[in-house]
């Protein structure tokens, strides 16, 4: 069965340190976003793509960056962790061959910690 | 901009008790409506969607229906269950942009059995 997965699942990190989190689909999807999910904001876009080598940036990027090299991977990476940047992160995907575009398929998350 | 407001939570029920989640929104055209759902520990995943105004999306037992005169989207559920414990998200697709969705704070759910 086709899926979404991110790994690590739980994270815990240094300030300063660079991470990066992996999110693979096999849905064969074109679209592809990162979220952070934080209590009292619901979701945040940060990152998405609509193909390879396309990546946009979401309302809240400063501090992250994507990159699409093929069509089944999107890592989000955080150049030099924060501890704002302590929070749930979500990936998803939609738009694959006679799919909706607007039915987002996510991941089960990353817990990342930055202490 | 386009945005969505649903009511605070959290909600909590006694099983068998009937939910309503309330969702409105402000967007110029016509949009798509959705609600999404999260269970504890899992992403979010569809659980309704309607694409115009009078249609009713349903699913699982829970219905909403597209309001565009008073711009809501509200959840439903006649008979809630301790599975339904959860969080909701309602969410809006512009027509002018279709693959982003804008997304409602959510609205988290108790049953208690």
């Amino acid at each position: 069965d086709a899926e979404i997965t991110q790994s690590p699942r739980h994270k815990i990190t240094e300030t300063g340190r660079q991470v990066t989190l992996a999110c693979h689909q096999t849905w064969n999807h074109n679209n592809m976003f990162w979220y952070r999910q934080d209590l009292g904001h619901g979701l945040r876009l940060i990152h998405y793509s609509y193909g390879v080598q396309d990546t946009n940036k979401g309302e809240v990027s400063d501090g992250y960056s994507v990159s699409r090299s093929n069509t089944e991977d999107l890592p989000l990476t955080l150049e030099s962790a924060a501890s704002s940047q302590t929070s749930v992160y979500f990936c998803a995907s939609s738009g694959g061959p006679g799919q909706a575009s607007y039915e987002q398929y996510f991941g089960p998350g990353t817990r990342l910690t930055v202490t | 901009g386009d945005s969505v407001t649903q009511m605070e939570g959290p909600v909590t029920l006694s099983e068998e008790a009937f939910l309503t989640i309330n969702c409105t929104y402000t967007a110029t055209g016509y949009p798509s409506l959705f609600w999404y759902v999260q269970y504890p520990g899992e992403g979010l995943q569809l659980l309704l969607k309607a694409t115009k105004a009078d249609d009713k999306g349903s699913n699982k037992g829970f219905e909403a229906t597209y309001r565009k005169e008073t711009t809501s989207f509200h959840l439903e559920k006649g008979s809630v269950q301790v599975s339904d414990s959860a969080v909701y998200f309602c969410a809006l697709r512009n027509a002018g942009n279709n693959r982003k969705l804008i997304w409602g704070l959510g609205t988290s759910l108790a049953v208690n059995p």
